[in-house]
């Protein structure tokens, strides 16, 4: 299936600052979802992008998708220890068949 | 909605047991799908249903693995004989018709000794 680079695969910060995770593709993709798993927990999903350029927001969390739809980001403002977690981007999910890879663990010190 | 319901939530077993995982689909949804979480491998896709039809089932490891969905609100997951390098979290998840978000249930989380 497709598979993008997310990065990084850990990021560790002091509560309050920012974080973004990065995924990306050597070939266009026809959507893009996030998901969350927090520790001890299932994925949850977040949010789906499918539009060039597309930004969504949701409270602290900014999702974009590139122009040319081959990479997104997702960024956290002021970090707090309720967004410790492993942060999936899945790309070019068809009818729920979503292939998960590494994803990015974030670690929150308070 | 009370979600999609897994059982056991943990099972711990000997190697060569029969393993048997649970899953209740969301009500109205007609996909579901069998994820498998270790520190190894991530997050597979072991099988997935549409309809109670298993449609594809590329990820299942090996033969001791079979799953089944016999209604629309059942499925199961079964290892026999199980193995140490089994241990993982199992994952269920269901979709509705139309639609292309997945709905986790909170995991069986397997330890076999």
């Amino acid at each position: 299936g497709q598979q993008v680079m997310q990065i990084p695969q850990y990021q560790h910060v002091q509560e309050g600052e920012d974080f973004t995770t990065y995924c990306n593709s050597s070939t266009t993709l026809s959507n893009i979802q996030w998901y969350k798993q927090r520790p001890g927990g299932h994925p949850v999903f977040l949010i789906q992008l499918v539009k060039s350029g597309e930004v969504k927001k949701q409270k602290r969390l900014t999702f974009q998708f590139g122009e040319a739809k081959k990479n997104s980001s997702l960024h956290i403002t002021a970090t707090q220890t309720t967004d410790v977690g492993t942060y999936f981007c899945i790309p070019n999910t068809n009818a729920g068949k979503s292939t998960f890879g590494d994803g990015t663990t974030l670690t929150v010190k308070p | 909605d009370a979600g999609v319901i897994q059982s056991p939530r943990h099972e711990v077993t000997e190697m060569g047991q029969e393993v048997t995982l649970r899953c209740k689909p969301i009500s109205g949804h007609n996909s579901l799908f069998w994820y498998r979480q270790t520190m190894m491998r991530g997050l597979e896709l072991l099988i997935y249903f549409n309809n109670n039809v298993p449609i594809d089932d590329s990820g299942m490891p090996e033969d001791r693995f079979s799953a089944k969905m016999p209604n629309a609100s059942f499925s199961t997951l079964k290892i026999q004989p199980s193995e140490p390098r089994d241990s993982a979290v199992y994952f269920c998840a269901s979709l509705p018709a139309g639609a292309n978000v997945l709905t986790f249930g909170a995991g069986s989380r397997l330890t076999v000794l």
